[in-house]
């Protein structure tokens, strides 16, 4: 196993497209999560799943993003109606339970032009 | 909720020295586990150090330890024999039953 990936690499994008990110977790691993990442700041945690379910989202998520694990392996991120304000690093992370830490892939930037 | 806080937003350490990196939390829970991440410019996060809570020892790898005082809430980093490989953003981490929680990051230089 490589390790978490995550796909694109980069996205640019016009204000107010809709896009689409994917992250590969480890394969054993059931937890994954979702962070933004600005520069300079700290990963600002965004929503995470233990298996398929989505257990916990964040109050600051506007509703404009959407995350869904289907069958608890892969799972994907949208942002509907992109504003400038989304551009950011999107970082994924997967772990096997709660109490051991978390593998993080290499992030989609996203550019909102 | 939650909250992690580091005060730091920059430190400088000469190479082959010795620096310490500070981190406090805020937790009303009892078992929860305390990590401390290196992201090297446009690299992926990578784990530097993990401590368990409920471990009293403070955890060390290898030039890494940690400084663990549960009751003051406090979670700091020494990083020994600095090399220049360790130029990076920390991050401070806290993790319970749920998510996991990051500070701000502190970004150290380690001058040659």
């Amino acid at each position: 196993d490589t390790g978490v990936s995550q796909n694109p690499r980069h996205k640019i994008t016009k204000r107010g497209q809709n896009v689409t990110f994917r992250c590969d977790p480890i394969s054993e691993h059931n937890r994954l999560y979702w962070y933004r990442q600005t520069l300079g700041q700290g990963p600002e945690f965004l929503t995470y799943f233990q298996n398929e379910a989505q257990l916990e989202k964040s109050r600051l998520l506007s509703d404009r993003f959407s995350a869904e694990r289907p069958k608890g392996s892969f799972s994907t991120l949208e942002i509907q109606r992109t504003e400038q304000g989304d551009s950011a690093m999107y970082l994924c992370a997967s772990s096997m339970y709660k109490n051991t830490e978390a593998f993080f892939g290499q992030g989609t930037r996203l550019t909102v032009v | 909720a939650q909250t992690v806080t580091q005060s730091q937003p920059e430190m400088s350490v000469q190479e082959a020295e010795t620096v310490t990196l500070s981190c406090t939390y805020d937790t009303s829970e009892s078992d929860y586990y305390l990590f401390w991440y290196k992201q090297p410019p446009s690299r992926q996060m990578i784990l530097v150090i993990r401590q368990e809570a409920y471990k009293q020892q403070n955890a060390t790898e290898n030039r890494f330890s940690v400084n663990f005082q549960k009751a003051a809430k406090s979670f700091s980093l020494k990083i020994s024999d600095s090399q220049l490989g360790d130029a990076a953003m920390y991050f401070c981490a806290y993790r319970s039953a749920g998510d996991m929680r990051f500070g701000a990051g502190t970004r150290l230089t380690v001058k040659p």
